[in-house]
């Protein structure tokens, strides 16, 4: 089974500007959770989508979107992009509540 | 609110020598508590779970963790360390398997002597 898949692997934008990330789950995983890793705030949880229904949120301004499709994959938007959202962006897919999650690789963002 | 410590930001340990790395929580609710590893460059692997029973937990490439309730603590030990285990180690905890969000502590950065 392929495993979680993360595009593209590195970003780069300037202030101002906006950028889709994409996250193609496990093969039969509905649920998609994404997360941002610094180094100053570590890991926290952005949102999670099931069914293409977000269903939990974290505690991010609205900026931070995102959305699931009908085969599961699901995209994450980042508006208006500032610097402090320079940060390794993580999904994980999992095949429903209570089943551990599968990580990808994630995206590096640098915003300049 | 629920939150995770991760006292060690650092700890370097020789290779074969034991390790304890270490985690407390707070949260309010019976926890499902987890810890993954994450090497360079690379995304979080899973490399233990606990939601129930038996306390001491086993997990992948030779890991175990206790969880002590009284203590609030969720340590994970390895009798063995191999210079492949360097890497950054985070415990999370979470209402169930993860999809409704987990928390993270602030990770513990392993350091392998030879």
């Amino acid at each position: 089974k392929a495993g979680v898949t993360q595009t593209p692997r590195y970003l780069i934008k300037t202030r101002g500007q906006q950028v889709t990330l994409s996250c193609s789950p496990i093969s039969g995983h509905r649920s998609v959770s994404w997360y941002q890793q610094t180094p100053g705030q570590g890991l926290q949880f952005l949102f999670e989508y099931f069914s293409e229904t977000q269903r939990n949120k974290g505690n991010f301004p609205g900026r931070f979107s995102g959305r699931q499709f009908s085969n599961s994959r699901s995209e994450m938007n980042v508006s208006t992009l500032e610097l402090g959202d320079s940060a390794l962006y993580l999904c994980a897919s999992s095949g429903s509540a209570g089943e551990k999650l599968f990580f990808g690789s994630g995206t590096q963002l640098s915003v300049l | 609110a629920q939150s995770v410590t991760q006292p060690d930001i650092h700890i370097t340990v020789s290779e074969g020598a034991s390790l304890e790395l270490r985690c407390n929580y707070s949260y309010g609710a019976t926890p499902y508590l987890f810890w993954y590893v994450q090497s360079p460059g690379q995304g979080l692997q899973l490399l233990l779970k606990y939601f129930s029973g038996d306390t001491l937990v086993q997990g992948i490439k030779g890991f175990e963790a206790e969880f002590k309730r009284s203590q609030s603590s969720f340590n994970l030990r390895k009798p063995s360390v191999h210079w492949s285990d360097a890497a950054e180690y985070f415990c999370a905890v979470g209402a169930a398997g993860g999809a409704d969000g987990l928390t993270f502590g602030k990770g513990t950065h392993l350091i392998i002597q030879p």
